[in-house]
């Protein structure tokens, strides 16, 4: 069983929907959790940053940590075909070189 | 510049020749990761620097790779004698002063033959 496990999908929404991609971990370790989305032969870009458990919303993309299930969510309202890609969630423990683990990545498809 | 670079950004090399990668951090950013991504899956660690040190090279898959940063900004990662399994993209990173967040460049792709 990896660290990080997350479902590739692909996940397919019509325009306008609600998504919620989830990952679930095994490290209790964990502190810092990332959202990264990434475009086809492109590099990862950074969506979301958090740190511990709670919430953390950013326009029409919201971040859940729930380390007690160890389980985070990333929901993007308003979905938009511009929002189709891969999503990445990455996590790190504290201390030491802070280093992410990834999931495998969500591909997500949305049609208008 | 504003963000990572790397270069080449696809690089195709026989099997048996030695490969050399580029990475240039955001200005500044003391911290710098290469991964190595596979088709359909995450990025994989290969390597950590804080400045001009390698602090962890735990991900390097073999001695045929080689990673250096010898004045704390540009790096380099050098595979010898490439061999098929090598083909995948290669992603650099840096990080600034806030813990756990990286930024990353638009990879290479190592296609080897």
């Amino acid at each position: 069983q990896k660290e990080v496990e997350q479902d590739p999908g692909p996940l397919s929404v019509p325009e306008g929907a609600i998504v919620s991609l989830n990952c679930t971990y095994s490290n209790s370790a964990f502190q810092y959790f990332m959202w990264y989305r990434q475009y086809s032969r492109k590099g990862p870009e950074l969506l979301m940053y958090t740190y511990s458990s709670g919430n953390k919303e950013d326009g029409r993309f919201t971040a859940q940590v729930d380390k007690s299930s160890k389980y985070i969510s990333l929901f993007i309202r308003d979905s938009q075909p511009s929002d189709s890609a891969t999503y990445l969630c990455a996590m790190s423990a504290s201390g030491g070189s802070y280093i992410p683990t990834f999931g495998r990545g969500t591909s997500l498809i949305v049609h208008p | 510049g504003a963000g990572v670079s790397q270069s080449p950004r696809y690089k195709v090399a026989k099997r048996g020749q030695d490969v050399a990668l580029r990475c240039d951090p955001i200005s500044g950013h003391v911290s710098l990761f290469w991964y190595q991504q596979a088709l359909g899956q995450g990025p994989e660690f290969l390597t950590y620097f804080q400045n001009e040190a390698q602090l962890d090279k735990s991900g390097l898959p073999s001695d045929r790779f080689f990673a250096e940063r010898p004045e704390g900004s540009v790096s380099t990662l050098k595979i010898q004698r490439t061999q098929q399994e090598d083909s995948a993209v290669y992603l650099c990173a840096s990080r600034g002063t806030t813990r756990g967040e990286q930024f990353f460049g638009p990879g290479t792709r190592l296609t080897v033959l």
